[in-house]
């Protein structure tokens, strides 16, 4: 079975320019999470779709990230514009459900700097 | 809220020694507990997991957990490290009700020496 996939595994950008995250969860997973993990903490989710639709977007910094997840499948993550404290790895993970303690399987990452 | 607390930033064994790596949570409400374990440049990997189950969990390359509701804590151990142990581990909670959110911890990054 193929794991989370994940694109671009390492972006470069400056500040106040815009980029984007690709993610392909494991095939029949409904659920789709995006997590933000600065160097030295722990992964901090940012949304989390059940299939096509948005359950918790409580910790995205909407004024400059959005996400979505067209068909609900794969799923981009866009910041713009970028600032410095956006320099992390975006780790894109899913699961098949939502209800108690379905396993969730991270892909590689994408590791940002924003100069 | 629910919370965790990881010991510990940095945690150095010699090969074959006892591993052990304390995790102490905050939940007002029965919690689900999970060790992640991340190498360099990948995602994370679940180790092992408690949902309410027996107390003692196992999980995988040998590592185990115990919860103690007493104390408040889900440390993971491993009775001999190998090199190919040296890794950051995650602890992380959720709970029932909670819509598979997790919430993780600042993690530990083990170091086996020879």
């Amino acid at each position: 079975e193929a794991g989370v996939a994940q694109s671009p595994r390492y972006k470069i950008i400056e500040k106040r320019q815009s980029v984007a995250f690709w993610c392909n969860p494991i095939s029949g997973h409904a659920t789709l999470y995006w997590y933000q993990q600065i160097l030295g903490q722990g992964p901090k989710l940012l949304i989390q779709f059940q299939n096509n639709g948005v359950v918790d977007d409580s910790q995205l910094p909407k004024d400059r990230f959005s996400a979505e997840r067209l068909k609900g499948v794969d799923s981009t993550l866009k910041i713009q514009p970028a600032k410095l404290e956006d320099s992390a790895v975006y780790l894109c993970a899913s699961s098949l459900q939502r209800t108690g303690v379905d396993e969730q399987y991270f892909g590689p990452g994408t590791r940002l700097t924003v100069t | 809220a629910q919370s965790v607390t990881q010991l510990g930033s940095h945690v150095s064994v010699s090969e074959g020694a006892l591993v052990l790596l304390r995790c102490n949570y905050s939940s007002s409400v029965p919690p689900y507990l999970f060790w992640y374990v991340q190498y360099p440049n990948q995602g994370l990997q679940l180790l092992l997991k408690y949902t309410s189950a027996a107390t003692l969990v196992k999980g995988i390359n040998g590592f185990e957990a115990e919860f103690k509701k007493s104390e408040t804590s889900f440390h993971l151990t491993k009775p001999s490290a190998h090199m190919s142990d040296a890794a950051e581990y995650f602890c992380a909670v959720t709970f029932t009700g909670g819509g598979n959110k997790l919430t993780f911890g600042t993690g530990t990054q083990l170091k086996v020496e020879l």
